[in-house]
């Protein structure tokens, strides 16, 4: 199957900073990406949805300004975290799909601690 | 609007038997797809298996057979020979074709497989 690498795997930061993740579609091109947000113990909620060169769909009750999303090639979506809080400690997963491709595929997934 | 239903948080099945994980679904469009994803402890989503609406036969990959109830609206998965490796968190997950290709998850079922 198609790889998706994302990065970091964890991080660690300080209440009030922004954080920034990356998620790489390495053998493809990747159309439209998707991130997720995980809780322990909990399924993945859908954030927001990103096209390339297209601005991004967010879900309802997501902020916008808090979880910048930038897809501005075809192999590459990054999402920001502004001004992180403790409560936006959580596991964040990005999926990635080519316009070919039936199904989606996910990166490693980022650890976000706010501390 | 588009629902997934898992209604096992946890499972326990002994190593070498087969499980049924349940998946019931709710959705007024007649496109769509069905998949099953395994989550291990590390986070990562890995694809197991997919259904499209139009198929005529359950799909079936290795180990893992998807029994598809159109009318019952029901997807679960069942996994053979059960192994130790395969302890995880299950997701049942739905993607509408005419809504972008969001994928839509379930709750997710814990499987502990017992030696």
């Amino acid at each position: 199957g198609a790889v998706v690498s994302q990065h970091p795997s964890w991080v660690i930061c300080k209440s009030g900073t922004s954080v920034k993740i990356e998620c790489r579609s390495l053998d493809f091109q990747a159309t439209t990406m998707f991130w997720y947000r995980q809780f322990p113990k909990q399924s993945l909620m859908l954030m927001a949805t990103s096209n390339e060169g297209s601005k991004a769909t967010y879900e309802q009750g997501v902020e916008k300004d808090k979880f910048l999303i930038n897809h501005a090639s075809l192999t590459l979506s990054t999402l920001t975290v502004t001004s992180a809080h403790p409560e936006d400690s959580s596991f964040y997963i990005c999926s990635a799909r080519g316009i070919l491709n039936t199904e989606a595929f996910f990166g490693q997934g980022t650890r976000l601690t706010v501390v | 609007a588009q629902k997934i239903t898992q209604t096992q948080p946890g499972m326990f099945v002994q190593e070498k038997e087969a499980v049924t994980l349940d998946c019931t679904y709710d959705t007024s469009d007649p496109s769509y797809g069905l998949f099953w994803y395994k989550q291990p402890s590390s986070g990562e989503m890995i694809f197991l298996i997919y259904q499209g609406s139009y198929d005529q036969q359950n799909a079936t990959e290795g180990r893992y057979s998807l029994n598809f109830q159109k009318a019952r609206k029901s997807a679960n998965l069942v996994i053979s020979a059960s192994q130790l490796g395969d302890s995880a968190m299950y997701f049942c997950a739905m993607r509408d074709l005419n809504q972008g290709g969001k994928l839509i998850f379930g709750q997710g079922t814990e499987l502990s497989v017992k030696p």
